[in-house]
């Protein structure tokens, strides 16, 4: 079984709807981060949390939400999709307790479409 | 604040012919350097990483790359590619600014031909 899964892997919906992107993983780790990948430009940061408790916005959360609902899981809403929206999603996570060599590991994406 | 730029967004390679693929990075202190590769319909996987010590890092399915300070690069190579290689490559920088903050590239896809 896959380390970090999301779903679903694939999303159509269409403009003002609200979706909810799903995280989950089994790596035990406290650190969990949500990017958007658009083609040309790489991953851009949306939001980041250390845990539950401990929520962040990143480079570009404007339109998104999200919720850590256990140190497992971490979900992604936009309120009101736009077709701007429409992207790659990945979902990371890393541990804190691997210091100096922390990394991030991506799960296999979820690939929406806002009509 | 860090950035990295890859400067080929597509590279064709013949199947077993040698590869490098460029990154740049900008960074006021000692940078961890991260490659990632995506093949078609798949996520982002971890070939290899650099945070400290040997300059030449040796990652996943025969990659390497070689951290060079004084040209702020860290080229990611393979002496054969085979055309299960071709994907696109992905560059990250790592600040630790409270946490790992990773800034990417914008990619290089690699074609193989035959």
């Amino acid at each position: 079984d896959a380390d970090v899964t999301q779903t679903p892997r694939n999303r159509i919906t269409k403009t003002g709807k609200r979706i909810m992107l799903e995280c989950s993983q089994t790596k035990g780790h406290d650190r969990m981060y949500w990017y958007r990948q658009d083609p040309g430009l790489g991953l851009r940061l949306i939001y980041y949390s250390f845990d539950v408790k401990d929520i962040n916005k990143g480079e570009i959360s404007d339109g998104y939400s999200v919720s850590r609902q256990a140190q497992a899981k971490f979900s992604l809403s936009l309120e009101s999709a736009i077709p701007n929206q429409t992207a790659l999603y990945f979902c990371a996570t890393s541990d804190v307790r691997d210091r100096d060599q922390e990394t991030q590991y991506f799960g296999p994406g979820t690939r929406l479409l806002v009509l | 604040a860090q950035s990295v730029t890859q400067p080929d967004i597509h590279i064709t390679v013949s199947e077993g012919a040698s590869l490098e693929l460029r990154c740049n990075y900008s960074y006021g202190a000692t940078p961890y350097l991260f490659w990632y590769v995506q093949s078609p319909g798949q996520g982002l996987q971890l070939l290899l990483k650099y945070f400290s010590g040997d300059t030449l890092v040796q990652g996943i399915k025969g990659f390497e790359a070689e951290f060079k300070r004084s040209q702020s690069s860290f080229n990611l190579r393979k002496p054969s590619v085979h055309w299960s290689d071709a994907a696109e490559y992905f560059c990250a920088v790592g600040a630790r600014t409270g946490f790992q903050k990773l800034v990417f590239g914008t990619g290089t896809r690699l074609l193989v031909s035959p």
